[in-house]
């Protein structure tokens, strides 16, 4: 078993909707990231949290600790919001994991 | 301002055949990193370094080699490529490590025949 799961591994959306994509992990940890890996293949980092909830526009993330679990959530999703999000903990180790993404597309 | 560079974005090899991935980092960052992305895998990292002239091997460090003579630059060397090595390459920078997030270059995509 992974040790980051994400789900859903693919999900597809009309314009307007929210979206939540989900990250579990089964070891301890200071800190997540979730991360944006445009079509072209460029990463971009959007959060790191290591508790509560942050938000950057149309974008939230959030965690929780005691169940080690973590949501971003994308309001009013745009097409352009179509990318593989990756879920990644730096571990109580220090050693970064990655999750396998989640591929999103949204449709006008 | 461009961040973090990666040369050359695409490159074929024969099996048995040598290269150089180069990344440039113009951010005054300390650590730099190699990762490898596969199909239904995370990324996972190669070789990393926590500064100028220091390496250190990953989580899949075998058939690399890396050098950071320079703090902007990281070399990732491929010095007999194998068809297992096909693959997406990227190059990351941090200025403190795993604490702060990381910047990533677009990717090199190498496909080994």
């Amino acid at each position: 078993k992974n040790e980051v799961e994400q789900s859903p591994q693919n999900l597809t959306a009309q314009e307007g909707e929210f979206i939540t994509i989900n990250c579990s992990y089964s070891v301890g940890i200071s800190a997540l990231h979730w991360l944006q890996q445009h079509p072209g293949g460029g990463i971009v980092s959007l959060f790191m949290l290591s508790s509560g909830k942050k938000k950057h526009g149309r974008l939230i993330a959030t965690i929780n600790i005691q169940e080690k679990h973590s949501s971003l959530h994308i309001t009013a999703s745009h097409p352009r919001d179509s990318a593989v999000y990756i879920c990644a903990v730096r571990a109580n180790t220090d050693k970064l994991i990655f999750g396998t993404g989640t591929r999103l597309q949204v449709f006008p | 301002n461009a961040g973090v560079t990666q040369t050359p974005k695409f490159r074929v090899l024969k099996t048995g055949q040598s290269m150089t991935l180069l990344c440039a980092q113009d951010m005054n960052h300390e650590y730099m990193y190699w990762y490898r992305q596969d199909p239904g895998m995370g990324l996972r990292l190669i070789h990393y370094s926590v500064g100028e002239g220091t390496t250190a091997k990953g989580e899949v460090p075998d058939g690399y080699n890396v050098s950071r003579l320079k703090k902007q630059n990281f070399l990732l060397g491929l010095e007999s490529a194998a068809p297992s090595q096909t693959s997406v390459y990227f190059c990351a920078s941090s200025y403190l490590g795993n604490t702060q997030p990381q910047h990533f270059g677009d990717g090199t995509r190498l496909s080994i025949l």
